[in-house]
């Protein structure tokens, strides 16, 4: 049972352009969001969050939405570079421990 | 660099088979956090210690067992290996360990190939 997901297993823009990735989640009692960016042979670094009670949050190029009716959250990054490639994955904060979706796999073209 | 360090860095076994996978947390936090990332799938939870003491589990085999030592830094030991064990393990560390989130910081993973 897939608590968190991330249907697009990958996605390629061009430099400049907007990224949108999105996540969808079934549990009502996640009260934290966060979307992680992952290079290969690295762990998973934190890129940025929302809390349940908000609807967005921005840090510089990076924005997140997040839809509670909709159990639906989305990373906007704009605009986008090369240096953006790499997996992300959406995750959600249940009380005890992060639930990951499988990751979407972001390609910037120059 | 996370803060984080997790070895080996990879480990090749047989079936069958017990490994131990070591990782030692950011100075100054006591939560430690094991998740197996298996080929294209998301991280999958499995066991949290904080400050020595077991405090939530996820889908960990019985196979799999944990522990947190004094020094706070944690292994993680796989027996009776099987081919599906093959994956990326990373260690993640916060300070605290329960109630609202706190931010984990990861390791750069031990990759585990069963053969």
């Amino acid at each position: 049972d897939q608590q968190v997901k991330q249907n697009s297993p990958s996605l390629s823009v061009q430099e400049g352009r907007i990224s949108i990735l999105n996540c969808d989640y079934t549990n009502s009692m996640f009260d934290y969001f966060l979307w992680y960016k992952k290079y290969p042979a690295e762990g998973p670094t934190f890129l940025i969050s929302i809390s349940s009670i908000k609807d967005k949050n921005e840090d510089g190029r990076f924005t997140v939405f997040l839809n509670k009716s909709a159990k639906h959250l989305s990373l906007h990054i704009v605009p986008s570079q090369p240096g953006d490639s790499a997996v992300y994955f959406c995750a959600a904060w249940g009380r005890r421990a992060l639930t990951f979706g499988s990751g979407t796999r972001l390609q910037v073209q120059p | 660099d996370s803060g984080v360090t997790q070895t080996p860095k990879h480990l090749i076994t047989a079936t069958g088979q017990r490994v131990t996978l070591r990782c030692s947390p950011r100075s100054g936090d006591l939560s430690v956090y094991w998740y197996q990332q298996s080929l294209d799938q998301g991280l999958q939870f499995l066991i949290q210690y904080y400050n020595g003491e077991e405090r939530a589990k996820g889908n960990i085999l019985e196979r799999f067992s944990a522990q947190q030592f004094p020094d706070l830094h944690s292994e993680l030991n796989l027996s009776s290996l099987e081919l599906g064990d093959s994956a990326l393990y990373f260690c993640a560390s916060s300070v605290q360990g329960s109630g609202s989130y706190n931010e984990q910081f990861f390791g750069p993973g031990t990759r585990l190939t069963v053969l």
